[in-house]
């Protein structure tokens, strides 16, 4: 089993501010199938980012994803107010498909 | 526009069979695999497993003794039952559709399944 890694846990910040949120695979998996989501108190999880780099339809361009091999990082490059909430990456390379822990983004 | 719309049981005894229904609204039912996801109150998500519409089946092997997925075409339905339930099985359970090429790309309301005696 693929183990994803997320840091932090926590990220407190302003809006305006940058977010880099961290993922790491226990192992390399192909960029191809790595992927963002973000989810708010309540509701499912958003898919943002496939493919490591691909945004998902109607996402802002304020979001963006890079990364390869075992590290991949999400970027929000100024926060919104509706950004506020918790991101989680995924992977679909090999079965059984798994989520990181998840990574914080609050209000500082 | 995709739309999943899930519904089943909510409260449970230990022992007992969890069953749940999405049901699949818009677009197509074939070329996609379909999933069930589910996170404890508080806490991170688990694939719980999937299948594809020729009725191929994929399971976490964390729960595959106890999860079974089907599905209706003619309805464009899938099923979730999971056996002999425990506390530890309370969370809010979610179908999703897996692409392929993109991960999970519609999800459902969730629901939230609790199990106490």
């Amino acid at each position: 089993e693929i183990v994803l890694t997320q840091s932090p846990g926590t990220l407190s910040l302003s809006p305006g501010e940058r977010a880099t949120l961290s993922c790491r695979a226990s192992q390399t998996i192909s960029s191809s199938y790595l992927g963002w989501y973000q989810q708010k108190p309540g509701q499912p999880p958003r898919l943002l980012i496939y493919a490591a780099s691909s945004r998902a339809t109607a996402i802002p361009d304020r979001f963006s994803g890079s990364g390869s091999g075992t590290d991949f990082t999400l970027t929000i490059s100024r926060l919104e107010p509706e950004d506020f909430a918790v991101y989680y990456c995924q992977q679909y390379h090999g079965s059984p498909w798994t989520f990181g822990q998840g990574t914080k983004v609050e209000i500082k | 526009q995709v739309q999943l719309q899930q519904w089943g049981a909510g409260l449970l005894k230990p022992s007992e069979t969890l069953s749940l229904t999405c049901g699949v609204f818009g677009g197509s039912f074939s070329g996609y695999y379909w999933n069930w996801i589910r996170q404890p109150p508080g806490k991170g998500l688990e694939w719980i497993g999937a299948i594809n519409h020729s009725g191929i089946t994929n399971y976490n092997p964390s729960l595959k003794s106890r999860v079974s997925i089907s599905l209706d075409t003619s309805k464009k339905q899938f099923f979730l039952r999971l056996s002999s339930v425990t506390a530890a099985d309370t969370s809010v359970y979610y179908c999703a559709r897996g692409d392929t090429a993109m991960g999970f790309t519609y999800w459902g309301q969730g629901t939230l399944v609790t199990v106490s005696s």
